[in-house]
């Protein structure tokens, strides 16, 4: 079955660009829309964006901007850039496939990251 | 932006009984795009619902979900000891997908 993993660096400076990329294996990167999702400790899910096959791309506007969200079907990877990071951007990071009327149907893990100098 | 409110944030029940959890948007959603997740301490999000009222693939029965418009329920009819954690709803109908707040459910 497809299969999702987050894979970053944990600790990121503030001002600095986030960079993480989500794997998929198991299944075709294809008629999905490719998701971000991200939960503070302690706190509730937010939605970052998403990415469809096609590549069009929708993002949060609470994230004003800083996020950009790519796919490389070659590798069956997409990933996430989230620029200008502060100490609020500390979350658990979700990568989910979202199936249009489906809800997001597969997770990964989740990733920890850390905005911290 | 659609904003989902949940309530009650806390649910105190015990093995057995019936659980209903209320999620509320603050416009009309299409029954198509609302979804409900469950999550465990330490895990991810889990697919329970979505289109309102269908089970994700190995989701038992004892789950349920209903609503329309503005005001969507999810039922767990007699809880098992592994249901005890966080539910939240979730519209994705429209951008930006919103989650609700989510509610605990924890035993009594």
């Amino acid at each position: 079955q497809v299969q999702l993993q987050e894979s970053g660096p944990g600790l990121v400076k503030p001002s600095e660009t986030l960079s993480l990329t989500c794997t998929v294996s198991g299944g075709s990167i294809s008629s999905y829309y490719w998701t971000w999702i991200r939960q503070p400790p302690g706190k509730g899910l937010e939605w970052i964006g998403y990415i469809y096959y096609s590549g069009s791309t929708s993002y949060n506007p609470s994230l004003k901007g800083r996020v950009t969200i790519s796919l490389d079907t070659s590798k069956n990877q997409f990933s996430l850039k989230l620029s200008s990071v502060t100490a609020a951007d500390t979350a658990v990071y979700y990568c989910a496939r979202l199936k249009a009327g489906g809800g997001m149907d597969v997770w990964g893990h989740g990733t920890t990251v850390t905005v911290s100098s | 932006e659609i904003v989902l409110t949940q309530s009650p944030g806390t649910l105190s029940l015990s093995p057995g009984e019936r659980a209903t959890l209320s999620c509320r948007a603050s416009q009309s959603i299409s029954s198509s795009y609302l979804a409900w997740y469950q999550q465990k301490p330490g895990q991810a999000p889990r697919l329970l619902i979505y289109g309102t009222s269908s089970r994700a693939t190995g989701i038992p029965d004892r789950f349920s979900g209903s609503g329309s418009g503005t005001d969507f329920t999810l039922t767990i009819s007699r809880l098992e000891p592994e249901d005890f954690a966080v539910y939240y709803c979730q519209q994705y109908g429209s951008s930006p997908v919103t989650f609700g707040p989510g509610t605990k459910v924890d035993i009594k």
